[in-house]
């Protein structure tokens, strides 16, 4: 069974301001990890997947960060918007599995 | 991506009852997928639905409890059956295109059991 560990599991942010978060995850026979975010009453929107140790992925104000090798990966809002609360969802994938296990999420609210 | 409808999107339902939930894609995929979130806990998948055969259960979850069909490769139905409240909490489809590929997810049902 895969040990998926977020942290914070809540974050409360100001309007404007920068944060992040983070995933863990076993490294041994690590295939993908995969983000999502989850705003209330919406389905879970997929924002990365990322394969390769080092990499780095963008979209938007939304960045995330991959270390395979001490099994982490970190996630970045920069200038925060009410429209990023949500819960933050990591998923990692194990070589030859089909299934993600997800972590408990990081619940991120934002201030305005 | 696809577009993903779930039916109910929310239902009530009394201890010992049973309920479908359904999943219709508008295309054609590999892949779907059943999970279920309790409250305060991580999206835990149920069960993965096969076209034309049984579907493959996670340790935990069996058959007589959640029976799922695939008669097609753009729809799914996962059945609740005997619920009780441990049984509420949110179930969401998901499909994939390729084994290994990214999952795109239903909006859930939001199930609460008296």
């Amino acid at each position: 069974i895969l040990n998926v560990e977020q942290s914070p599991q809540s974050l409360h942010v100001q309007e404007g301001d920068s944060t992040n978060f983070t995933c863990s995850f076993p490294s041994s026979n690590f295939y993908a990890l995969h983000w999502y975010r989850w705003e209330t009453a919406k389905s879970p929107e997929a924002l990365f997947v990322m394969t390769l140790n080092g990499d780095e992925k963008k979209k938007g104000r939304i960045s995330a960060t991959l270390n395979t090798k001490e099994g982490y990966s970190y996630l970045y809002i920069k200038g925060s918007q009410p429209e990023d609360s949500a819960t933050y969802l990591c998923a990692p994938r194990i070589q030859g599995a089909q299934k993600l296990v997800f972590g408990q999420g990081t619940r991120l609210t934002i201030n305005p | 991506s696809a577009v993903i409808s779930q039916k109910p999107s929310r239902d009530i339902c009394q201890r010992g009852t049973s309920l479908t939930i359904q999943c219709q894609v508008d295309s054609q995929v590999t892949m779907m997928f059943w999970y279920r979130q309790q409250p305060g806990q991580s999206l835990t998948l149920i069960a993965t639905a096969n076209q034309g055969s049984e579907a493959t259960y996670e340790s935990g979850f069996v058959i007589d409890k959640f029976p799922i069909s695939r008669p097609n490769l753009t729809f799914s139905t996962l059945t609740v059956s005997n619920m009780s409240p441990e049984d509420s909490s949110i179930y969401l489809c998901s499909v994939a295109w390729t084994g290994g590929g990214e999952q795109f997810f239903g909006p859930g049902t939001r199930l609460t059991v008296l």
